[in-house]
């Protein structure tokens, strides 16, 4: 079963506003990644975040993760035309004696007007 | 970072024919591959775990025999589409996992965009 739920599915914003995205997830983790994919290509690796961790920055992203919530959030800033994209968090949880599975949730498609 | 590469990019076969797709990992050792399914606007799937040297675990659903996982060294897994058909048509991706104790990273290629025709 999916880990990770996306919140909200769709997001129309226009360029310069914020995008904020949420990722809900049920079971214990060790990381939380973020990743964008553009129609029909592949995943891009945005940022990782960790248990023991609350907050990350990598440009104009910005990733907190609150575990007592089971819940982590993606913050785009000044968001760009080119931002437009579907984006997913996968979570690593644990399988059978310590082995770590990334599982998806259904991603945010964000659309950026120009 | 680590890179995965995953080869071909896209590929368009025939009905009834087989399709292999290779993950590698290019800077890293990896005991454990992923391979996930994504439909069109639609979240990826876990299909299989490899693990080096063993026999895959498959997920739920997936038929071992039409989707053959082969992870020969802590480099390459392979994933064989046998008899393919136009529904097999869709986006596979694997993730490798660094072999590093306690790291939990996993790495994705970019992706194979299968077309059954």
């Amino acid at each position: 079963s999916q880990q990770g739920e996306e919140d909200p599915q769709a997001l129309s914003i226009q360029e310069g506003e914020n995008a904020t995205m949420n990722c809900s997830y049920k079971t214990s983790i060790n990381n939380l990644q973020w990743y964008r994919q553009n129609s029909g290509r592949g995943l891009v690796h945005l940022i990782l975040i960790r248990s023991n961790e609350r907050e990350k920055h990598s440009g104009r992203l910005r990733v907190t993760l609150d575990t007592s919530k089971k819940s982590s959030s993606l913050l785009i800033t000044a968001s760009r035309a080119a931002d437009t994209a579907s984006y997913f968090c996968a979570t690593a949880e644990s399988f059978l004696g310590g082995s770590y599975i990334p599982t998806f949730g259904r991603g945010t498609s964000l659309i950026v007007h120009p | 970072g680590a890179v995965v590469s995953q080869h071909p990019s896209w590929v368009i076969c025939k009905s009834g024919t087989s399709v292999k797709i290779e993950c590698r990992s290019l800077d890293f050792q990896a005991t454990t591959m992923f391979w996930y399914r994504q439909f069109p606007k639609q979240s990826l799937m876990l299909m299989a775990t490899s693990n080096e040297g063993s026999k895959a675990t498959y997920e739920q659903g997936v038929e071992k025999d039409k989707f053959l996982i082969n992870h020969a060294s802590l480099t390459l897994s392979t994933l064989t589409v046998t008899s393919a058909h136009p529904e097999d048509s869709s986006f596979y991706i694997c993730s490798a996992k660094e072999i590093t104790s306690g790291n939990t990273e996993a790495f994705f290629g970019q992706g194979t965009r299968l077309t059954v025709v």
